[in-house]
């Protein structure tokens, strides 16, 4: 199993960013996705989920609006489009492989830094 | 502030045990299953248990969970200087449909 996270970079506050997260080594629709985030030196942050066929999605209140999960089953690629973005977005973005909070696999992550 | 509760730190000696615990409420910890992941310094998580006891293939028996109420505990034994890292429970809390997390709990290993 293996998960690559890319399309992290510098970005205005205001800004938009679209994270992408290769998956293989697994049955990719099999599994419901996740994008978990760590701010520098803090603790680890739901940011949003979405189901195995993905009908299903959820994402937390701090980014509900501005963030889109997605995926693409046929090419095993999760995604993240991030919009309106503020400085408290600034952290690491994990891929995950869930569901819930079984996460038994983690990408090694894409930082994402929000600055003027 | 985290919706799970952790100590910010423990401590132990080498080849003694350790608790780490994590409390919630009825709409996450109380009727959900728990996981716990510990974090090297530098690197991504890494599942240590799941389904609140339960350990992935490769993780020592050293390392054990569980429940009870809306409290979950880790415990370590056989401390290694190894084991110095961040550790962090989660569940999924039914109230906000979002998984949750604690705060984070760094292990020293004296």
């Amino acid at each position: 199993v293996q998960l690559v996270e890319s399309g992290g970079g510098l970005v205005q506050p205001g800004g938009s960013l679209r994270l992408s997260c290769s998956a293989s080594g697994f049955i990719f629709s099999d599994y419901a996705m996740d994008w978990v985030r760590q701010a520098p030196g803090k603790g680890l942050e739901y940011v949003s989920g979405i189901s195995g066929d993905g009908g299903g999605t959820s994402c937390a209140d701090s980014v509900k609006g501005r963030f889109t999960i997605s995926r693409d089953n046929s090419n095993n690629t999760l995604s993240l489009q991030m919009s309106s973005l503020r400085a408290d977005d600034t952290a690491v973005y994990y891929c995950v492989r869930g569901p819930y909070s079984n996460y038994d696999y983690w990408g090694q992550g894409t930082l994402v830094t929000v600055s003027s | 502030q985290s919706v799970l509760t952790q100590p910010p730190s423990v401590s132990a000696a080498p080849g003694q045990k350790v608790t780490i615990s994590c409390s919630g409420s009825s709409s996450n910890i109380e009727n959900k299953y728990v996981s716990w992941y510990q974090q090297l310094p530098g690197t991504a998580p890494k599942l240590l248990i799941y389904e609140n006891n339960r350990r992935p293939s490769g993780i020592p028996d050293r390392f054990s969970g569980s429940k009870s109420g809306t409290s979950a505990t880790l415990g370590i034994t056989g401390l290694q200087t190894g084991d110095e890292a961040d550790y962090y429970c989660g569940t999924w809390d039914s109230s906000l449909s979002v998984v949750v997390f604690g705060g984070g709990t760094k292990l020293t290993v004296l």
